[in-house]
């Protein structure tokens, strides 16, 4: 079946403590993006890649790191958590000129 | 810049239509999607378009305009499972997506 999976799905963590969440697809897709998304604002990008070592910031970039080291990983790596940075966070991947966005389950941290 | 406008929330009746507007300036174009995501879920596809005209499918139909940065997304029959934010997003020239902040649909019944 073809998916976009996160882990974990929910997390509680403690500032400071350095976290992953893993993203991984078996679309064989070239784009791979990160989202945050708080209560009343939408989508907001973090980082994208358009294929294997290849990323760039989104519009909320701070605070976060991510790497593209094989075209079906994009870990979203927090360094040092703050409380700023509880929300939900999803993962997405699309390839090929007109396809859409596919999306993960989503994952919900919480920084206290 | 990358902006892109929707109505913020929306109410309609069980059984109505409604239409979800949404206007762009983005950098390039390469196709606009439209979106639905219940409350604490991820979106789920529902229709896109790259060429001026209507695309319908099912109960779902989308509009756009290139020249006039426009687009909306039609919904007929509403049922209160439509009850749900609805996304609008571009893939600009970079083949990199940009959403709009979403329009929040009620259905009343």
């Amino acid at each position: 079946e073809a998916q976009v999976t996160q882990n974990p799905r929910y997390l509680i963590t403690v500032t400071g403590k350095k976290l992953t969440v893993t993203c991984s697809q078996n679309m064989n897709h070239e784009y791979m993006s990160w989202y945050r998304q708080d209560p009343g604002l939408g989508l907001r990008q973090i980082y994208y890649s358009m294929n294997v070592e290849v990323t760039d910031k989104g519009d909320v970039p701070e605070g976060y790191k991510v790497s593209r080291k094989e075209k079906r990983n994009f870990p979203l790596i927090l360094e040092s958590p703050s409380p700023n940075q509880t929300s939900l966070y999803f993962c997405a991947s699309s390839g090929g000129h007109v396809t859409e966005a596919f999306f993960g389950q989503g994952t919900r941290l919480t920084v206290v | 810049g990358q902006n892109i406008d929707q109505p913020t929330e929306m109410t309609a009746t069980e059984g109505a239509i409604v239409q979800i507007n949404c206007t762009y300036q983005t950098s390039g174009f390469n196709g606009l999607f439209w979106y639905q995501q219940h409350a604490g879920e991820a979106p789920t596809f529902l229709s896109y378009n790259v060429l001026d005209g209507l695309e319908e499918k099912g109960r779902f139909s989308s509009f756009l305009s290139r020249s006039k940065g426009y687009s909306y997304l039609l919904l007929k029959e509403l049922q209160m499972k439509d009850s749900a934010s609805y996304l609008c997003a571009v893939k600009d020239y970079g083949q990199n997506f940009v959403f709009g902040p979403g329009t929040r649909l009620s259905v009343l019944p």
